[in-house]
Formats: structure tokens, C-alpha cells, sequence
């Protein structure tokens, strides 16, 4: 069964501190995913790899970067959480832009 | 630039009713088009895709999606909605334009009355 692992389910983090979500995925995809879902305002891309160490800005950068080291990991940074970052975040992975993007779980994160 | 448009941010149904979640998007070259429901506290999951082969696409769950390039619609359908089908659903697009990049629309929750 093919899948795509969030670190966490659930964190809560203190305003000013770093923050990072893991993702990994065991499919080799070559594409990797962080979006951002609000009410109201369906998915936004933050971030997205086409490949190890590559990455690119996607809808709504700013607060954040990026990792990734190996292939089957991506990790999402908050270099100083903030409260309007309280949101859930979901990794996704696909082979290519014309087949389906798997998801995780996703991580609900709240920031105080 | 391509845009997806979901009408109705909530659709209501009664149980055994049809469901019909309104999709059009934008795109001057062929698209890719993907249908995924999110249940409550989960990621997301692919329900059917279309990449230009039947216009009529089945997918899982009992739903099916109809791409018209005329009306650049790809509007959800079941025949009979079910409790278990209370979700939030999301259109996507992707093309060349976007670099096959998925573009989303806003989503819609389904909510299914007893």
C-alpha cells in the first residue's frame, strides 16, 4: 500500500519558535509537496521539489523553506512560527504532473 | 492563467438524492482534470481523473465525472447520495500552462441529510 507519512497529527508550538514537519513517501516519486489548507480558501501551494536538494517557491513562500535531502523526504520549516501560520498542512507526492498526487495524513499545527 | 471554479462552497443533499458538484476550469490547451475527496481530518484521496481518453470517467465510491470541452466543465456525480459520502471535495487542473502543476479549486462540502 503506498503511502505518504506526516511526522505529526497534531502540534502545538509557541510564537517565535522553529517548527518542522516531516514528510516521506515510499513510492520514489520524484515530485514532493507542502500545501496549506484554510476554510474557505482550498489548498495553497507553499513549496515543491521536482528532485533531491531542488526546490521552488510555490503560491505563498513567505515564513517558510524547505528541505530535501534525500528522495523520499521533505521537510517543511517555520523558521518563526506565528500565529497566522496556525493552520493543517499536507505533504503530497506524485511520478509526474499528469498522474495522481497521494497525500498524507496531514498535520494540524497551532501556533499560541 | 488557469483557475478552477467549484459553484457552492456547500452542497446539502437528502440521503438516496443524485449529487451534482459543479466544476469549471480554464485552460487553453488540454487539461488533466482530477476529482479528490478529504474526509473529516484526513488528507486527501483521489475519486477519478480524466487524461484524455473516455469523456465519461468512473471513479471510486459509485461517483463519475463528465469532461465537456465546450462547456470546459467537469461537474461530480453519484446517482444516490449515501451518509458515508459527507465530505469536502476538490476539483483540480493541470496543463501545460501550469507546468502540470495541480490547480485547485476552493472545494465544496458535501452534507448529507438523513
Amino acid at each position: 500500500d503506498v503511502k505518504v507519512t506526516q511526522s505529526s497529527r497534531y502540534l502545538v508550538k509557541r510564537t517565535g519558535e522553529k517548527v518542522f514537519l516531516e514528510c516521506v513517501q515510499d513510492m520514489d516519486h520524484e515530485n514532493m509537496f507542502w500545501y496549506r489548507q484554510d476554510p474557505g480558501l482550498g489548498l495553497r501551494l507553499i513549496y515543491f521539489s521536482y528532485d533531491v536538494k531542488m526546490k521552488e517557491k510555490g503560491d505563498i513562500p513567505e515564513g517558510y523553506s524547505v528541505s530535501r535531502e534525500k528522495k523520499e523526504r521533505f521537510s517543511l520549516i517555520l523558521e518563526s512560527a506565528s500565529t497566522n501560520q496556525t493552520s493543517m498542512y499536507l505533504c503530497a507526492s506524485s511520478r509526474d504532473g499528469f498522474t495522481e498526487a497521494f497525500f498524507g495524513q496531514g498535520t494540524r499545527l497551532t501556533v499560541v | 492563467a488557469q483557475s478552477v471554479t467549484q459553484l457552492g462552497s456547500h452542497v446539502s443533499v437528502s440521503e438516496g438524492a443524485l449529487v451534482l458538484l459543479r466544476c469549471n476550469y480554464s485552460s487553453s490547451v488540454p487539461p488533466y482534470l482530477f476529482w479528490y475527496v478529504q474526509y473529516p481530518n484526513q488528507g486527501l484521496q483521489l475519486l477519478l481523473k480524466y487524461t484524455s481518453a473516455a469523456t465519461l470517467v468512473k471513479g471510486i465510491n459509485g461517483f463519475e465525472a463528465e469532461f465537456k470541452k465546450s462547456e470546459t466543465s467537469f461537474h461530480l456525480t453519484k446517482p444516490s447520495a449515501h451518509m458515508r459520502d459527507a465530505a469536502e471535495y476538490f476539483c483540480a487542473v493541470s496543463d501545460w500552462d501550469s507546468n502540470y502543476q495541480l490547480i485547485w479549486g476552493a472545494g465544496t462540502k458535501l452534507i448529507i441529510k438523513p
